[in-house]
Parts: C-alpha cells; structure tokens; sequence
C-alpha cells in the first residue's frame, strides 16, 4: 500500500544540525512532488518545504529559509531535509506528504507519514 | 501575505450537523482542502479541491467554496469524527498555507 516512513529525528543543540529521511513506498515516487510539514507540540500545521518529482524546483517557508533544505533521491524513493541552525522554535513533528497530483505541486496533499520528532534544545 | 481564519473550536450534538469554516479574502477563488487529524494521529485529507472527497471518506463528510468563506460540513455527527480539521490551499505570495485548526467536539 501507499506509504511514507519518516525517520532521523531526535534531539539537537541549538545551532546543531539534524537529517531527517522519508521514504516511499506503493506509488511511482518519481512522479510526484514532496513536501515536509511540522506541528509544534500544541500547536497547527506548519508548511515547511516542497520539492518538485524531479527535484528541478524547491521552496521554502520564510521560518526555514536559508537554514533547511530539501532534496530527493529518487533511486531510493526516499526525501531528505537537511536541518542546520536548528532554533528551539524548530522543535515539532516533521511529516513528509505526497503531492496528490502528478508532474504538480499545487494540490492536496494526499499521503502523510506518521512524523517523527525533533527537538531543540 | 494571505491569511485564513478558522473559529478555534466547534461543537455538535450527536447526531447533528456541524460546520467548520475557512475564512479568507476571496477564498472562493482558490481550491481549498480539508484534513483530520487525531491525537497522536498523522493529519488524513478528507476533502480536497472545495468539494471532493477521496476514496474511503464517509459521504457525511463535504465541503463548499464562496465568497471569502470555505466550509466543511459534517453530517450525522459521531464520536468518531472529534478530531482537529485544518483547512489548506495553495497561495501565489505565500505558498502552502494552513488555517490554525478547529478543534470539533461531539456532544
């Protein structure tokens, strides 16, 4: 079945760095855009960065920019984000999701993994 | 940059219809999706593109697009549909963004 599997977080120094991998499974990986979303403990949904299939774009949301980024290995059907600066304000549930469309970035997202948590501190 | 609003919590009696709703400046314009989340739980899409919904969703579950308001309605509400709903589009200045969440509670 369709599935995304998080993992690499875990606990960091302010200004340390983390690498947190997603990887896919049940879908032709290679086709869609990826995205990572965190949740601070208590708090929403936060958009954090997107990657198109093929890896040609990225974006970022304004909290990370310049500090996190976001790539792809589509061998391994699997995304990364590497996470430097790390700021306390950073500490959340990272979940990678799958764009629903393919070849697009601009839809819902209709996979999520179960998230793994950083924290900062 | 845009901004949406949603109310922080809703409630409904069992049984009743509840209505959680999205708003922002010409909301109407945009393709708006709705997910579920439970604590502990991974947010799950329950409406995507205003109005559909993916395979699996209940039909209780639908939702409307105009205006500055979008809204996802639930019918015949269960306990099983307390959770936290986020509404979430696409916006040319600001990118993927998110409402702040509604917390339904069933009654």
């Amino acid at each position: 079945q369709v599935q995304l599997v998080e993992s690499g977080g875990g606990v960091a120094q302010p200004g340390g760095s983390l690498r947190l991998s997603c990887a896919a499974s049940g879908f032709t990986f290679s086709s869609y855009g990826m995205h990572w979303v965190r949740q601070a403990p208590g708090k929403g949904l936060e958009w954090v960065t997107f990657i198109h299939y093929d890896g040609s774009k990225k974006y970022y949301a304004d909290s990370v920019k310049g500090r996190f980024t976001i790539s792809r290995d589509n061998s391994k059907n699997t995304i990364y984000l590497q996470m430097n600066s790390l700021r306390p304000e950073d500490t959340a549930v990272y979940y990678c999701a799958k764009n629903q469309r393919e070849y697009s970035g601009y839809d819902a997202f209709d996979i999520w993994g179960q998230g793994t948590m950083v924290t900062v501190s | 940059s845009y901004e949406v609003t949603q109310p922080l919590s809703v409630s409904v009696a069992l049984g009743q219809t509840a209505t959680v709703t999205c708003g922002g400046k010409n909301i109407g314009r945009k393709n708006v999706h709705w997910y579920q989340q439970k604590p502990g739980q991974a947010p799950v899409l329950v409406i995507y593109r205003d109005t559909n919904r993916p395979s699996g969703i209940p039909e209780r579950f639908s939702g409307s697009n105009s205006g500055n308001t979008a809204t996802l309605t639930i019918s015949r509400a269960q306990g099983g549909d307390e959770a936290d709903y986020y509404c979430q589009m696409w916006d040319s200045s600001t990118a993927w963004v998110f409402g702040g969440g509604t917390k339904l509670t069933v009654l």
